[in-house]
Parts: structure tokens; sequence; C-alpha cells
């Protein structure tokens, strides 16, 4: 069983909408988590991280997370063609193990 | 956020010889170190783990004799791929965990072996 499932997509979007996505996790110690952006060709780049259940908000980004039902989401309001790319989803461990989604392809169509 | 760079952006290299990869955390100290690889449309797949002053981990299946890790320094770590063959071309990455736990990862090296 992999540790981090996200839905692989491609998810599309018009300009505006919400764009909402999700990754579940199996393991009930995972500590923190993470949601990278990549661009085609270019490496993850750190968007927000959570660790305490609820919501956290920066900008135009939420990340939800709920420990009881092991999933950890990201909205992104307002979606602006620039937001297309691959989400990655990950989750710490303690000592520093990190593991990742596959990620999910997000297009924003104008 | 913390900044890490990787030097260099891109190489090219004959197959047989050796390329070495460097990364460094440049506003922050860091213990741990990651080395990934992602092939075209691919996940990232992650190499080994880099400690300061100790012997990298590997991961399965990754040979530790062909891709060589050094993490000197809180700052810097290097892969060494040696004797580079044209399956080894690939896009890697490393990254650098901060004392937050964050991780952040540096640009990425594009290595292509003809």
């Amino acid at each position: 069983q992999k540790e981090v499932e996200q839905n692989s997509g491609p998810l599309s979007v018009p300009e505006g909408a919400i764009a909402s996505l999700n990754c579940t996790y199996s393991d009930r110690g995972s500590q923190s988590f993470f949601w990278y952006r990549q661009y085609s060709g270019k490496s993850p780049e750190l968007i927000m991280f959570i660790y305490s259940n609820g919501d956290k908000e920066d900008g135009r980004f939420t990340a939800q997370l709920n420990k009881a039902s092991q999933y950890v989401s990201l909205l992104i309001r307002d979606s602006q063609p620039s937001d297309s790319a691959t989400y990655l989803c990950a989750l710490r461990h303690d000592g520093n193990q990190f593991y990742f989604g596959t990620g999910t392809s997000l297009t924003v169509i104008p | 956020g913390a900044v890490v760079s990787q030097h260099p952006s891109w190489v090219i290299c004959k197959s047989g010889t050796s390329v070495k990869i460097e990364c460094r955390s440049l506003d922050f100290q860091a213990t741990t170190m990651f080395w990934y690889r992602q092939f075209p449309k691919q996940s990232l797949m992650l190499m080994a783990t880099s400690n300061e002053g100790s012997k990298a981990t590997y991961e399965q299946g990754v040979e530790k004799d062909k891709f060589l890790i050094n993490h000197a320094s809180l700052t810097l770590s290097t892969l060494t791929v040696t004797s580079a063959h044209p399956e080894d071309s690939s896009f890697y990455i490393c990254s650098a965990i901060h004392l937050s736990h964050e991780q952040f990862f540096g640009p990425g090296t594009r290595l292509t072996v003809l």
C-alpha cells in the first residue's frame, strides 16, 4: 500500500474557478504535510505546509487537514492559467522521512 | 522560503565519464539532504539520503558505487555519477531539510549522456 495517494488527473478547471486537489495517506503517525507545485521541466516548489487539523490559508491557497480521515487537500481560489502544473502532496514522518504522492496534473483553461 | 542551489544546471557528457553535481543550502544549514531523479513525465524517485558527516543511505536498487554522495559540510552535498551511460540521462534534483522540517528543492540538474 502506498503511503500517499493522489489522483493523477488530469484535472481541468476554467479560469477563475476553485481547483480542489486531494491526497490521502495511510500512516496515522505522519506529522506534517506539504504541497508542492512542479512546472514541467522544473523542480518542485513548496507552496504550503500544514500539521494541525483544520484549514490554513495563504493568499489564494488553502490547505485542509483531517487526521481522523487521513486526508489533506489543497484549494486554489480564482485559478489562473499560471497555476497549471503538477501538484505533489508529501508527508513527513519522524527522522525526516518524506513520502511523496505521484502528483495531480492541473490545467486551468483560459 | 529557504534557497537551495545546484550546479551545474545542464551537463552533457560522453559515455564512460564521471559527472559531479553540487547541491548547496545558501541561507541555512542542512544536516540532511536528499537526492532525487526524475525521468520525463514520471514521479520523483528518491535515490539517497545524505547526512552530514556520515555515509549516505541509498534506496533499494540504487547503486552506491555508481552514485557517490558526499555531504562534506552543513551546506554542501555532492552527487557524482561515475562511468555515466545514456540510461543515466535524467533530471537530478537535490533538496535540503530546513530546521523547520520543511524540504526545499534545488532547481535541478539535467544530465545528458551521449
